[in-house]
């Protein structure tokens, strides 16, 4: 059983719309994070949470927004998407600061 | 800047023999290190960690070296599968307690050739 899930796995979109992808966890681990992974560029750390409602910055945060309602469920929208968001997406989870992260499998966005 | 770097794109290995997978860090504030493995359309793996105050840990066909006075570590994996095929990312953690998350490199594609 996967402890976290995302959705949608793949969407297509067109440029300038808002696009939401959500991150599910069933662990009940305090930290989320989402990355993007690009050609090149391995995979860089876009926003995190440390707690319901707790947020802040990454390294690759612009254009992107995220919210955390619930421990569970940790959003990540693109309130305009542009083509250089077109990316493959990761959301990631850790327990009380162990280091070790677990992924979920991947949203693929293609902005056209 | 990059904190972490993974130099070679790419590593070609028979299967077999040993393959080694480098990487390079400029941050003396990282205290643990970690190796993922990634296959096509899925997500990235935990494969192997070490704390800033070791130098080795093993965990069977795959071992991973610290040398802290060069910012350099590795990861050996002896013998090489053709299931080792991936591309892995070496990470970093600073000492911050890890809300912040991990540092990635750009990752090496390593390819296990029969």
């Amino acid at each position: 059983d996967a402890g976290i899930t995302q959705s949608p796995r793949h969407k297509v979109t067109e440029t300038g719309t808002p696009v939401t992808l959500r991150c599910h966890q069933t662990e009940n681990h305090r930290y989320m994070y989402w990355y993007r992974q690009d050609p090149g560029h391995g995979l860089r750390l876009i926003h995190y949470s440390y707690g319901v409602k707790d947020t802040d910055k990454g390294e690759v945060s612009d254009g992107y927004s995220v919210s955390r309602s619930k421990t569970e469920d940790f959003l990540l929208t693109l309130e305009s998407a542009t083509s250089s968001q077109t990316s493959v997406y990761f959301c990631a989870m850790t327990g009380a600061g162990t280091g070790e992260l677990f992924f979920g499998e991947g949203s693929r966005l293609t902005v056209l | 800047d990059q904190q972490v770097k993974q130099n070679s794109p790419s590593l070609s290995v028979q299967e077999g023999r040993i393959s080694i997978l480098n990487c390079d860090y400029t941050n003396s504030m990282f205290d643990y290190f970690l190796w993922y493995k990634k296959y096509p359309a899925e997500g990235p793996t935990f494969l192997i960690s070490i704390s800033s105050i070791k130098d080795k840990n093993e965990d069977g066909r795959f071992t991973v070296f610290l040398n802290k006075s060069a910012k350099h570590l590795s990861l050996h994996i002896v013998p090489s599968q053709p299931g080792d095929s991936a591309v892995y990312f070496c990470a970093a953690r600073l000492f911050l307690g890890g809300a912040d998350g991990l540092t990635f490199g750009k990752g090496t594609h390593l390819i296990i050739q029969p």
